[in-house]
């Protein structure tokens, strides 16, 4: 079946540091990838998304490139804010139309705390 | 702003006493999705319907029931809540299967 490996949290960063979040999966076919962050209390907000192998997704300052020979599809966001400080979610929804999950397969979310 | 809501955002229930969660949608997607998010765990889907086309996940319990009359509205009712259920759930819409979802802001059930 499909899965999604993260990094486990919390990470820790102060205010304009380089972030990675390490995002792998395993499924079958070309899923598409999806990077979801999650403010205390709040609901899932989709961040970016990415379709096919080597597009960027991008959105506020995040990046994350679908890499079909490394399963990845990393975060990344070259200078971090307090603001940033919330729980990512790496996604993934199975391609096609056929047999399979309908709904997104989650890893277990990162917690990222930015201090200033 | 079209957009996923869902009320109450706070709802406590007694142990055994059902309850009703409700969602609505202004983005006029096809698909709607129920996800049960225990705390620092990643959400669990519940159940979906495709337009009015109902699918259960293998796991969900049989407590555990759904409702779409129309397209905009989706229901989760919990016959009889036990304190395992507390949790946040989630409500999604997406405009076809297997594309990016969008998420509600959650309820958060308490069960005494």
């Amino acid at each position: 079946g499909n899965s999604v490996t993260q990094m486990e949290g919390p990470v820790t960063l102060s205010e304009e540091a380089f972030l990675t979040i390490n995002c792998t999966y395993t499924a079958t076919g070309y899923p598409s990838l999806f990077w979801y962050v999650q403010y205390p209390g709040e609901g899932l907000q989709l961040l970016l998304k990415a379709t096919k192998a080597d597009d960027k997704g991008s959105n506020k300052g995040f990046e994350a490139t679908y890499r079909k020979e490394t399963t990845s599809f990393h975060l990344e966001k070259g200078s971090v804010q307090v603001s940033d400080s919330a729980v990512y979610f790496c996604a993934l929804s199975e391609a096609g139309s056929g047999g399979g999950a309908d709904g997104l397969t989650f890893g277990k979310g990162t917690h990222l705390i930015i201090q200033p | 702003d079209a957009m996923v809501i869902q009320n109450p955002r706070y709802q406590v229930t007694q142990f055994g006493k059902p309850v009703t969660l409700s969602c609505s949608q202004t983005l006029n997607h096809n698909v709607m999705y129920w996800y049960q998010q225990k705390s620092s765990q990643a959400p669990k889907l519940l159940f979906h319907y495709y337009d009015k086309d109902f699918n259960n996940e293998a796991d969900t319990p049989d407590n555990f029931q759904s409702r779409r009359p129309n397209t905009s509205f989706c229901f989760l009712d919990i016959r009889s809540p036990g304190l395992g259920d507390a949790a946040m759930y989630l409500c999604a819409t997406s405009r076809d299967r297997r594309v990016e979802q969008y998420f509600g802001p959650g309820t958060r059930l308490t069960v005494t």
